[in-house]
């Protein structure tokens, strides 16, 4: 069990711009999540895919932003035109999909913009 | 949806002491109840959850305690250690663990 992988750890860049991130889950888990953390506050749910297919996205996840997971492995989200508002922590996690599972968290991707 | 509170913000004991954390609920339908400790730059860490079919759960100095009817749930760490230094995240979970809502965090500060 090597945990959650997130890559890059730390992504800086202008306003305007594009930015991906990829998330590689623990192997056994066909649930990933993607949370978005401002600092100071709690975790905020965006998106979670049950193997390749995104199951359900929060009302936080605006048309700026998409999330793929194509093989139903490691998954990755784009930040299109990204904003000042868009600077924060992107943390992913991962679960088995029976009853009530933990979700095991990546040490997550800060995004800071010019 | 569902609303998650937590107390204290903040939380300062000496070393040895036993801190308390509390949180509230408010989708009668959760029934799922995960704290997770998170250090400095590091993904918040599962440290005990409880679901909604026990009252309380115990993990070395570590418990959770939950009451369904009030619609609260604590954490209790005893014999406090520097180590145990970190902001503490409750949550709550309906549907069966598919989207957590967390509360807004607790930082514990264990002086030596």
């Amino acid at each position: 069990d090597t945990g959650v992988s997130q890559n890059p750890r730390h992504k800086i860049t202008k306003r305007g711009q594009n930015v991906t991130f990829r998330c590689d889950p623990i192997s056994e888990h066909n649930r990933l999540y993607w949370y978005r953390q401002t600092l100071g506050q709690g975790p905020e749910f965006l998106t979670y895919f049950q193997n390749e297919a995104q199951l359900e996205k929060s009302r936080l996840l605006s048309d700026r932003f998409s999330a793929e997971r194509p093989k139903g492995s490691f998954s990755t989200l784009e930040i299109q035109r990204t904003e000042q508002g868009d600077s924060a922590m992107y943390l992913c996690a991962s679960s088995l999909a029976t009853v009530n599972q933990p979700q095991h968290f990546g040490d997550g991707t800060r995004l800071s913009i010019l | 949806g569902e609303n998650v509170e937590q107390h204290p913000s903040t939380l300062s004991v000496q070393e040895g002491d036993s801190a308390v954390i509390k949180c509230t609920y408010s989708d009668s339908a959760s029934n799922y109840f995960p704290w997770y400790k998170q250090e400095l730059g590091k993904g918040p860490q599962l440290i005990i959850d409880i679901r909604s079919n026990v009252g309380e759960k115990k993990d070395q100095r570590i418990a959770v305690t939950l009451n369904k009817t009030a619609k609260h749930f604590s954490l209790h760490i005893t014999e406090t250690q520097p180590e145990d230094s970190a902001v503490y995240f409750c949550a709550a979970s309906t549907n069966y663990g598919q989207n957590f809502v967390f509360g807004p965090g607790t930082r514990l500060s264990v002086l030596p």
